[in-house]
């Protein structure tokens, strides 16, 4: 079964700043795809990026892009620009059948 | 309203106690899922299900059960609670085809005394 590892369980960054949060995973698949969910102190999870293995070219979605390394199986979040309202959980998440998730790691934007 | 909703949204209970949790979507979608989460561990696929007759254990399925009433109902039933199912509770849903993202409904937090 795939497993996905976060490493690091905080982070914290200073407003406007850009963090860099970890992934990886380990799978035999070649298919596959592969997500970053936030889960605020509200407790729902929301998408926030998703890349499809089969695509060499890094996804984006305004100050959130993603560095998928598919030979390394590595699948990095940064946060450009960071918000307050970036203080989240943060996980990562791959998926074939169904969908396995990292750990997590609390992220903190500090005023 | 919430495309996938849970009940309830928090309950307290004591160790022994049957417990359902309740899942419904109106998004459409055949497939179900439930997990958990517990603090350092994230969440933890508890059953899945890809339509009404197609039902299949994840990875931590000692100790919980499940009924799919129909495509748009998932519950996950705790026969007899002890405290380490105390966490928080999601469902959540997905199309059937390609790698669409899972859509969660917004937790059970449940609590077993």
């Amino acid at each position: 079964a795939q497993t996905v590892t976060q490493s690091q369980p905080e982070m914290s960054v200073q407003e406007a700043e850009t963090v860099t949060l970890s992934c990886t995973y380990d799978t035999s698949e070649s298919n596959y795809y592969l997500f970053w969910y936030k889960q605020p102190p509200s407790r729902q999870m929301i998408l926030v990026i998703r890349q499809e293995a089969y695509k060499q070219q890094n996804a984006t979605e305004n100050r959130f892009s993603v560095n998928f390394q598919k030979a390394a199986k590595s699948f990095s979040l940064k946060i450009s620009d960071s918000q307050l309202g970036d203080t989240a959980m943060y996980f990562c998440a791959f998926m074939d059948n169904d969908m396995r998730f990292g750990a997590g790691t609390r992220l903190t934007v500090k005023p | 309203d919430a495309d996938v909703t849970q009940t309830p949204r928090n309950r307290i209970t004591k160790t022994g106690k049957r417990i359902m949790l309740e899942c419904s979507q109106t998004k459409g979608h055949d497939r179900m899922y439930w997990y958990r989460q517990d603090p350092g561990l994230g969440l933890r696929l508890i059953y899945y299900s890809f339509d009404v007759k197609d039902i299949n254990k994840g990875e931590i399925s000692d100790g919980y059960s499940v009924s799919r009433q129909a495509q748009a109902k998932f519950s996950l039933s705790l026969e007899s609670a002890i405290p380490n199912q105390t966490a928080l509770y999601f469902c959540a849903t997905k199309r059937t085809s390609g790698g669409g993202e899972l859509f969660f409904g917004e937790g059970s937090r449940l609590t077993v005394l």
